[in-house]
């Protein structure tokens, strides 16, 4: 199976921060990356597939970028709605696997 | 826009099968992938497998052994059969579609969830 690990595990941040998330996979998986929003009792929402491509009624303020192994999502200016928590999810090979997240909380 | 509806008990006991039903509305089941994936409380994701609307399916080695997912497309329904359940099979149970852009898979509508509970 193909690990996904998230850095960091857990971040506090103000409103308008700019805040990175990365996710590391254990063997190069292309462009074959996506990120999920998950907030408390809900879901989660594809934000990006394809490594960067934004699924669409995403704010353009969330961007992902990377390829092979290391990864990223970007959130530019930190909405009080962007507090959640974040999944990275490989589409390489099955098992289809996913990081454990990362939680952005308010600081 | 596609919206998917996960039914079943919410309470299953240790070694009975666990069973649910996801059902799609606004869309055809036809021409996708469908999956089950879970999450135990407080915990991660993990995808349990998919189905073929045509009834090719691929499951988690992890739980290969003890799951079966199957579909009815004429009731555009998708089925998830766990057995010899545990506790640590506890979890959020969501239903997902594989949806196809970019030339790869992404869990695109995902229900909102059936809570399911192993306990005696």
């Amino acid at each position: 199976d193909i690990q996904m690990t998230h850095s960091p595990s857990s971040l506090s941040a103000s409103v308008g921060d700019r805040v990175t998330i990365t996710c590391r996979a254990s063997q190069s998986i292309s462009n074959y990356l996506n990120w999920y929003q998950q907030k408390p009792g809900k879901a989660p929402k594809l934000l990006i597939y394809a490594a960067s491509t934004l699924q669409s009624d995403v704010p353009s303020r969330f961007s992902g970028s990377g390829s092979g192994t290391d990864f990223t999502l970007t959130v530019n200016t930190l909405q009080p709605e962007d507090f959640a928590t974040y999944y990275c999810q490989q589409s390489y090979s099955a098992p289809y696997t996913f990081g454990q997240g990362t939680k952005v909380e308010i600081k | 826009q596609v919206q998917l509806q996960e039914s079943g008990p919410g309470l299953e006991k240790p070694s009975e099968t666990l069973s649910l039903t996801c059902t799609v509305s606004n869309g055809s089941i036809s021409n996708h992938y469908w999956s089950w994936i879970r999450q135990p409380p407080g915990k991660g994701l993990e995808w349990i497998g998919y189905i073929y609307y045509s009834g090719t399916t691929n499951y988690n080695p992890s739980l290969m052994r003890r799951v079966t997912i199957s579909v009815d497309a004429s009731k555009n329904q998708f089925s998830l059969k766990l057995n010899s359940v545990t506790a640590a099979d506890s979890a959020m149970y969501y239903c997902v579609r594989l949806g196809y852009r970019s030339g790869q898979y992404s869990f695109d509508y995902w229900g909102q969830g059936a809570l399911v509970t192993v306990s005696s």
